[in-house]
């Protein structure tokens, strides 16, 4: 079954500097993507990056990047240069099967101090 | 562009009492899909279309029935409310599968079964 982990419930940093969330996942498929979405209080859903499975090159957003490890099933996103508006929920989803669904995982909550 | 729009944004039912979750999107997407997001469980898949007159189960599907009459409407219908579906319920649209493209994600709407 398809699973994903985030096993950091809730992160912390400090206004200009760096944090990486972490994301594990498991998957049969071979060619996919993988996303970052954020969550900030108002409960909108928002795309923060998108990762192709088939490219070797991390994806890179502005301010966010990943660190995509396909072998090990890994794909953490690192925040550099933290705003106060980049506090949020963060989910990681990678796929839910072979229909082109998503699976989410159950989010980390980062809090940016000023 | 209105992008995905939903209505209700909130609504309190009675056990036992049915009610339709509307969502539309005006980007022509063929993709659209019903999360439901329960504190501390992220988004789970409730039911998607790939197209008009195509829909599938997701995760949770029971309770809930769907219909795509046509490529911009995806109601969501709860046919007996039960307090295990208080939740806020997310649809989502994208050009393709959801697993593929960006899923732009409307404002939700917040549930509460008594």
């Amino acid at each position: 079954a398809q699973t994903v982990t985030q096993s950091q419930p809730e992160m912390s940093v400090q206004e200009a500097e760096t944090v990486t969330l972490s994301c594990t996942y498991d998957t049969s498929e071979s060619d996919y993507y993988l996303f970052w979405y954020k969550q900030p209080p108002s409960r909108q859903m928002i795309l923060v990056i998108r990762q192709e499975a088939y490219k070797q090159q991390n994806a890179t957003e502005n301010r966010f990047s990943v660190n995509f490890q396909k072998a090990a099933k890994s794909f953490s996103l690192k925040i550099s240069d933290s705003q106060l508006g980049d506090a949020a929920m963060y989910f990681c989803a990678p796929p839910r099967g072979s229909q082109g669904n998503l699976i989410f995982g159950k989010g980390t909550k980062l809090s940016v101090k000023p | 562009n209105a992008g995905v729009t939903q209505t209700p944004k909130f609504q309190v039912l009675k056990t036992g009492q049915s009610m339709t979750l509307q969502c539309a999107q005006d980007m022509n997407h063929e993709y659209m899909s019903w999360y439901r997001q329960d504190p501390g469980m992220g988004l789970r898949l409730i039911h998607y279309s790939v197209g008009a007159g195509i829909t599938d189960q997701g995760e949770v599907p029971n309770g809930y029935n769907v219909s795509r009459s046509t490529t911009e409407d995806f109601p969501l219908r709860l046919l007996s409310a039960a307090p295990s579906q208080t939740s806020v319920y997310f649809c989502a649209s994208s050009y393709r599968a959801g697993g593929q493209e960006t899923q732009y994600f409307g404002p939700g709407t917040r549930l509460l079964v008594l």
